[in-house]
Parts: structure tokens; C-alpha cells; sequence
């Protein structure tokens, strides 16, 4: 069975101190690793995808990278509108009944302090 | 592009009733999927269609129905709903089912009392 395990549970930082969020996964074959950010009362939305150890993705203060095991995601001087629950996600490469489910990590609350 | 809308915000229900939960997406995605997000439990799948006319089961089916006559809306239908239905629910849509990513609605927040 998929597993999805994101640490640490919750983060606190001050604004301008970069840090890391882990998502270990446990996976027959990987499809896609995906990273979503959700606001409080509101539906997650859609950051990266990473597809095979080695990859990289970047988007303004946040990068993507992704192993055989586990994917994290770095924070670069974060501010405060960077607080919000980072969600991690994964896609198996086998088909079956569950062909295309995602099995998502249960979260790193992150908050960043003026 | 309104992406995916879902309708209503908010509900409250007692033990027994009915309803459907709306979602429509305008962005000519074939997948399209519903979500259940619960403290300490993550995002779990109930259902989820790969095309108007087709659905299958995720993780937590039991007392949810789906229907997909269009590629625009994937209603989620309450049989009978029960106090452990009481939870925030998000609709999905995606472009295809393998290695592309999920568009989430804003969430319908559902009380069974």
C-alpha cells in the first residue's frame, strides 16, 4: 500500500530564515511526486510535479527536489504570505481500480513570524 | 476561466437526509474527482471519473454515489448521510489521470448532526 509521510508536522520560522519540509514515500513504482499549498478554508492549489530522482523545480522563494525515497521542499527567505499547509502527493505507476489516485501526506503547517 | 466551482459552501444536515454536492469545471478536463479531508486523515477518495459516462470506487466509497453524464459537472450524491460524513469536501479535475496534476476546488464544509 502507498505511503505518504510528511515531517515535521508543523513548522515556525521567522520571516527571512530558509528551511526544509520532508515527504517520504513508500511506493511500487512512481508515477509523479506532487506538492500542493492549502490556505486555510480553501481547496489546495497546485505547485509542482516531479517525475524521476534527480529532478528539480523552482518557483519563486520555493524549490522542489525529489529522490528514490523522499522529496523535500526548501524554502528560500521565507515571508509571511508563505504560511499556509504544504501538501505532499504521490501517483503509482501501476494501474488497477485505483488507476490514477493520488495518495496524499497528511501535511507540514507552516508559519512564518514577521 | 472560473476553473472548478463547487456549490454549496456550507451545509448542516441531520441523520438521514439526502443531498447532492455540486461540481462543475470549464476547463475540458477528462478527470475529474471527489476528495475527503478530515483532521489527522489527509485528502482520501471517495470516487473519481475518467470520462462522461464512467466512474469507479476510491478509498472511502460507502454512502457517497457519483454520476458523470457530462465532462463539465461530477455530482456527489449523500444516500442517507451519518454523523461520520461530517467533513470538507473537494472536487478535482485534471487534464488526464496519469502524472498530470489535480485542480481542487474551494471545498464544500458538510455538519452531520
Amino acid at each position: 500500500e502507498d505511503q505518504v509521510t510528511q515531517s515535521p508536522e508543523a513548522l515556525r520560522l521567522q520571516e527571512g530564515e530558509s528551511s526544509s519540509l520532508n515527504c517520504s514515500y513508500t511506493v511500487s513504482g512512481l508515477r509523479g511526486l506532487f506538492w500542493y499549498r492549502q490556505d486555510p478554508g480553501k481547496g489546495p492549489e497546485f505547485l509542482f510535479t516531479l517525475y524521476s530522482a534527480g529532478e528539480e523545480k523552482e518557483k519563486e522563494r520555493l524549490k522542489a527536489t525529489l529522490t528514490k525515497k523522499e522529496s523535500f521542499l526548501h524554502i528560500t527567505a521565507p515571508k509571511p504570505e508563505d504560511s499556509a499547509t504544504y501538501l505532499c502527493a504521490v501517483q503509482e505507476s501501476t494501474g488497477g481500480t485505483s488507476y490514477g489516485k493520488l495518495t496524499f501526506g497528511q501535511g507540514t503547517i507552516l508559519t512564518v513570524h514577521p | 476561466n472560473a476553473g472548478v466551482t463547487q456549490t454549496p459552501k456550507f451545509q448542516v444536515l441531520k441523520t438521514g437526509q439526502s443531498m447532492t454536492l455540486q461540481c462543475a469545471q470549464d476547463m475540458n478536463h477528462e478527470y475529474m474527482s471527489w476528495y475527503r479531508q478530515d483532521p489527522g486523515m489527509g485528502l482520501r477518495l471517495i470516487h473519481y471519473s475518467v470520462g462522461a459516462g464512467i466512474t469507479d470506487q476510491g478509498e472511502v466509497p460507502n454512502g457517497y454515489n457519483v454520476s458523470r453524464s457530462t465532462t463539465e459537472d461530477f455530482p456527489l450524491r449523500l444516500l442517507s448521510a451519518a454523523p461520520s460524513q461530517t467533513s470538507v469536501y473537494f472536487c478535482a479535475s485534471s487534464p488526464g489521470q496519469i502524472a498530470y496534476e489535480q485542480y481542487f476546488g474551494p471545498g464544500t464544509r458538510l455538519t452531520v448532526t
